[in-house]
């Protein structure tokens, strides 16, 4: 099957620094990416679904200027937390189909920490 | 807006015994449902799914039953194993697959 890997799976950050989650496709072409979050004991959450080559399109209440989010490449698409704060931990994962696809394939997530 | 309720984990069970993980929805449309499992370390996969009212969507020896009328999308397993052990996500999305809304996910643990 499709397979979407998700690097790192766990980052700890100083409060104030950005990073950076990369989202990859191994074996097809991803034109859809979407990006979630799960807080604790919480559902996860749709943040944004970005196609290759355009602007990511964001839900409702999520910050754009605080995660961005690059497709750039069929196979790679990226989130940036910037200038990151406690209250951005949390579990992140991404998801990604292809053209005609019927079904998305989803990262191993990544469990940020900010202190 | 669209919402999933799942039941709280962990569950705990002991191996071949049966299992019900339960599922509620709250929709405006007629979304389809899914159940997502997550293994140790893997990405999400999808377990089964159903498109439309009394729909059946079975894999693996697990099977989910679309209830319109009780807004439910219970998962059952008959005898699970061990390797059952992992976290299951309930969701919905009117949109095919695409925007989903998911549960807070339920926990299973299986123990010889």
């Amino acid at each position: 099957g499709a397979v979407v890997s998700q690097h790192p799976s766990r980052v700890i950050c100083k409060s104030g620094t950005s990073v950076k989650i990369e989202c990859r496709s191994l074996d097809f072409q991803a034109t859809t990416m979407f990006w979630y979050r799960q807080f604790p004991k919480q559902s996860l959450m749709l943040m944004a679904t970005s196609n290759e080559g355009s602007k990511a399109t964001y839900e409702q209440g999520v910050e754009k200027d605080k995660f961005l989010i690059n497709h750039a490449s069929l196979t790679l698409s990226t989130l940036t937390v910037t200038s990151a704060h406690p209250e951005d931990s949390s579990f992140y994962i991404c998801s990604a189909t292809y053209l005609g696809g019927t079904e998305a394939f989803f990262g191993q997530g990544t469990r940020l920490t900010v202190v | 807006g669209d919402s999933v309720t799942q039941m709280e984990g962990p569950v705990t069970l002991s191996e071949e015994a049966f299992l019900t993980i339960n599922c509620t929805y709250t929709a405006t449309g007629y979304p389809s449902l899914f159940w997502y499992v997550q293994y140790p370390g893997e990405g999400l996969q999808l377990l089964l799914k159903a498109t439309k009212a009394d729909d059946k969507g079975s894999n693996k020896g697990f099977e989910a039953t679309y209830r319109k009328e009780t807004t439910s999308f219970h998962l059952e397993k008959g005898s699970v194993q061990v390797s059952d052990s992992a976290v299951y996500f309930c969701a919905l999305s009117d949109k095919g697959f695409q925007k989903l809304v998911f549960g807070t996910g339920t926990r299973l643990l299986v123990s010889p």
